[in-house]
């Protein structure tokens, strides 16, 4: 199955600009997910992007999706202390089945 | 409130016992995902439903079985359950065009 990785913690300062980073595999087109998980809380989907796609925004929101290194981002702007969370990078399988294969989750603390 | 409910919360049973957890997908939507959650093998896929049939299979153990009815909702059922089988079971659904899946509140399994 496609490898998708995060780094496991972020520590930011509120009102400072959150970068979650995410690295995955799959070479062929996909689209990529990120989810918040907040504590006790199912999944909550931010935002996708489809793999042709540089960046998408939504309000304090910002992917960037660099394909030649397979490496995606989540911006945070003007972050504050209930945006903490674990926020999930996923990628759609492209084989048929349509499932996501999820990374570790980045656990995101902002300090007030 | 991603519309995907799921029940019930919260289930204590013991080992070698059967559960059934259920799942409401969003209106309109034709596609069930199950997931697992655990702390050392992460978020990971177990099986698709779509309109009633079997999608794909993830990693799905075969003591696990799921099925979707004419209504809908998808139940998963987990038997012989061994200490391991402790986690948290999502469930998403996705409208037909696939691209977002949305997860309900999921429903946490402990096994003594």
């Amino acid at each position: 199955g496609e490898d998708v990785e995060q780094s496991l913690f972020l520590s930011v300062r509120e009102g400072d600009s959150s970068v979650i980073n995410c690295t995955y595999t799959d070479s062929s087109s996909t689209y990529l997910y990120w989810y918040k998980q907040e504590p006790g809380a199912g999944l909550q989907l931010l935002t996708y992007i489809f793999s042709n796609m540089d960046m998408k925004q939504d309000q304090r929101l910002t992917v960037l999706l660099n394909k030649k290194d397979k490496h995606l981002s989540l911006r945070i702007a003007d972050t504050q202390t209930g945006d903490s969370a674990i926020y999930f990078c996923a990628e759609r399988d492209q084989t048929g089945a349509n499932n996501l294969f999820f990374g570790t989750g980045t656990r995101l603390t902002v300090i007030p | 409130d991603s519309g995907v409910t799921q029940t019930p919360k919260h289930l204590i049973t013991a080992t070698g016992q059967r559960v059934t957890l259920r799942c409401s997908p969003r209106s309109g939507d034709l596609s069930v995902y199950w997931y697992q959650q655990s702390l050392d093998q992460g978020l990971q896929f177990l099986i698709q439903y779509y309109n009633g049939e079997e999608r794909a299979k993830g990693n799905i153990l075969e003591r696990f079985s799921a099925q979707q009815f004419p209504d809908l909702h998808s139940e998963l059922n987990l038997s012989s359950l061994e200490l391991g089988d402790s986690a948290l079971y999502f469930c998403a659904s996705s409208p037909p065009g696939l691209e977002a899946q949305y997860f309900g509140p999921g429903t946490r399994l402990l096994v003594l």
